[in-house]
């Protein structure tokens, strides 16, 4: 079956340590997003990528990078940078722009030990 | 900027009542409107969207939505509620640019039997 596969499930990251989200999706979608989850506001995109080998930064870009070298791949990094990684990870793909149906992984719950 | 308000944070209705969940919208185009549901630890699913044409949307698992262009509003109703869908329920608004969503803070469903 055709979908997004995001892992881990649960993730923890200790004090300046750099973690990295992994998102595969094999739906054949150009663009892929990330996307952050804090209780009560909401999802929050983090970056974005409409091709392979580009991405945009979203609203929220600061302490997080990312890649699009493959078609199918889109890991998110979050860095020691940022101070506040403690959220629910959500990672989407779209067939293509302008209003296309987001489809979503089953995301990945990062926190702070 | 696009912003969406969801004015209710939480709703409990019997089952087999009648369900209507706010959103309004702030945009000065017109807009891709969606809805979306997510069960606890899950991703998104896409419920319905409005693009254009007919304001009264339909969309799967019997809940339908009307866009409301004066009042800026795009609420979420089912006239008879089961107890599967206790969810946590977003409103999005597409940007004129790209697929990138702006959600609602979300509404939390309960269910009481």
């Amino acid at each position: 079956d055709g979908g997004i596969t995001q892992s881990p499930k649960y993730l923890f990251r200790k004090e300046g340590q750099n973690v990295t989200l992994s998102c595969e999706q094999n739906l054949n979608h150009d663009a892929m997003y990330w996307y952050r989850q804090d209780p009560g506001q909401g999802l929050r995109l983090i970056y974005y990528s409409q091709i392979v080998n580009d991405f945009q930064k979203g609203d929220i870009a600061e302490g997080y990078s990312v890649s699009r070298e493959k078609k199918e791949s889109f890991p998110l990094t979050v860095t020691s940078a940022q101070k506040n990684p403690t959220a629910f990870y959500l990672c989407a793909s779209s067939a293509g722009q302008g209003g296309e149906k987001l489809f979503f992984g089953s995301g990945t719950q990062l926190s702070v030990l | 900027a696009q912003s969406v308000t969801q004015p209710d944070i939480h709703i409990t209705v019997s089952e087999g009542a009648s369900l209507e969940l706010r959103c309004n919208y702030s945009y000065g185009a017109t807009p891709y409107l969606f809805w979306y549901v997510q069960s606890p630890g899950q991703g998104l699913q896409l419920l319905l969207k409005y693009f254009s044409g007919d304001t009264l949307v339909q969309g799967i698992k019997g809940f339908e939505a009307e866009f409301k262009r004066s009042q800026s509003s795009f609420n979420l109703r089912k006239p008879s509620v089961h107890w599967s869908d206790a969810a946590e329920y977003f409103c999005a608004v597409g940007r004129e640019y790209g697929n990138k969503l702006v959600f609602g803070a979300g509404t939390i469903l309960r269910v009481k039997s």
